[in-house]
């Protein structure tokens, strides 16, 4: 019953590196989002999928990439790491996003020294 | 385009006291709304959500959401708080006719014994 799993936990890296948060749902939703938790912003949607090979950007979509290949999983790619993409990052699943609860993840904190 | 607002960015309560917590939304169609809470380190869970019917809502943990299309507010209640209640709240705005799920920038609700 693993609903939606992010790896890693807590990451991290120098400025310029690239890196990919993982996200997986084994409930077979068609929806998925990615989400940064910023203290006094709440969570803002950076990208979301509607189902495989189908990706939209969110509020904040500058310097992520996503990619939607199964629908289990939806990647998130940081190609060169910035210090202000210090965040804590939630991956969400639903069916379909916006009219049901949306499952959430644990959260990946990442920090860009 | 969907927004939300919680103006109350903290709030302190005595255990045992009733609590309110507010959201406003801006959405041309019918709203789906939704409450989550997220406890420290963890992800977010649903409390209740609206999308249809009767405007008032129970959810999880004894707390509930009146709907007031007139003045575009979906607030939350709970008639006497418990200190596990500590933790941040989230508003969130969803639709029909839309993909994705929009949410307020949070209130943390600290409860004093």
């Amino acid at each position: 019953n693993a609903g939606v799993t992010q790896t890693p936990k807590f990451q991290v890296l120098k400025t310029g590196q690239s890196m990919t948060l993982q996200c997986a749902q084994d409930m077979n939703h068609e929806y998925m989002s990615w989400y940064r938790q910023d203290p006094g912003m709440g969570l803002r949607l950076i990208h979301y999928s509607v189902g495989a090979g189908i990706t939209d950007q969110g509020e904040v979509p500058n310097g992520y990439n996503v990619s939607r290949s199964t629908t289990e999983d939806f990647p998130l790619r940081l190609l060169s790491a910035a210090p202000s993409q210090t965040s804590v990052y939630f991956c969400a699943s639903s069916s379909p996003q916006g009219r049901t609860e949306a499952f959430f993840g644990q959260g990946t904190r990442l920090t860009v020294v | 385009a969907q927004s939300v607002t919680q103006p109350d960015i903290h709030i302190t309560v005595s255990e045992g006291a009733s609590l309110e917590l507010r959201c406003n939304y801006s959405y041309g169609a019918t709203p789906y709304l939704f409450w989550y809470v997220q406890s420290p380190g963890q992800g977010l869970q649903l409390l209740l959500k609206y999308f249809s019917g009767d405007t008032l809502v129970q959810g999880i943990k004894g707390f509930e959401a009146e709907f007031k299309r007139s003045q575009s507010s979906f607030n939350l209640r709970k008639p006497s708080v418990h200190w596990s209640d500590a933790a941040e709240y989230f508003c969130a705005v969803g639709s029909s006719n839309t993909d994705k799920l929009i949410f307020g920038t949070g209130t943390r609700l600290q409860v004093f014994p």
